[in-house]
């Protein structure tokens, strides 16, 4: 089975510009969340897409958005990038809600986003 | 407060150690992850617990639900070990949100 994989690795935006990321979870899965790591905040957490809807959400302002597909792919926009949104991305498929007892996350590579 | 506490922040040891990472957290959790992030970035997930103990390969997780505390072990120790160990909580108060310790930083030297 593959993994969950993630686009694009790297990604070097401008300030004020927007970006989003893809995620691909692992085939089944219907559950995708996404995190920020920074290297003063560690990792926080985004949101949670489960058969299309967003189930949570962590405590980042409306710039930051998802979707998800019917396939399970989800999205992940930043929209008017500041230098603090620099960060490793990383998303986490399931096959069930990550609420549900038992249910472990797989995470992808992560995409690396650097803001000038 | 939902809090996941980590320890120690950085661990050096020689191969073939025993090694032991830490991990506390404040209130009932529904589950704990443990992690292994290598230079890069990429994360894989060790281990999830919500009681007992858990073994694969060299690496033992433990979990005390009483106490709050959970154990991350890794016998025979090898340089190929040396990455970020992530401990993670899933809290029945906060939407099962994952609340992420801060990590403790492994390095195996040969």
């Amino acid at each position: 089975k593959a993994g969950v994989t993630q686009t694009p690795r790297y990604l070097i935006k401008t300030r004020g510009q927007q970006v989003t990321l893809s995620c691909s979870p692992i085939s089944g899965h219907r559950s995708v969340s996404w995190y920020q790591q920074t290297p003063g905040q560690g990792l926080q957490f985004l949101f949670e897409y489960f058969s299309e809807t967003q189930r949570n959400k962590g405590n980042f302002p409306g710039r930051f958005s998802g979707r998800q597909f019917s396939n399970s792919r989800s999205e992940m926009n930043v929209s008017t990038l500041e230098l603090g949104d620099s960060a490793l991305y990383l998303c986490a498929s399931s096959p069930h809600r990550t609420s549900d007892l038992g249910n472990e996350q797989f995470f992808g590579p992560g995409t690396r986003l650097t803001v000038l | 407060k939902n809090e996941v506490e980590q320890s120690p922040q950085n661990l050096t040891a020689q191969e073939g150690e025993f090694i032991t990472i830490n991990c506390s957290y404040s209130v009932g959790i529904s589950a704990l992850h443990w992690l292994q992030q290598h230079p890069g970035g990429g994360i894989v997930s060790l281990f999830m617990l919500s009681s007992g103990k858990k073994k694969h390969g060299r690496l033992i997780a433990t979990i005390n639900i009483q106490e709050k505390h959970s154990s991350l072990h890794i016998t025979a120790s090898h340089p190929r070990d040396s990455a970020v160990y992530i401990c993670a909580v899933s809290f029945m108060d906060s939407n099962y949100q994952l609340i992420w310790g801060a990590g403790t930083k492994l390095i195996i030297k040969p």
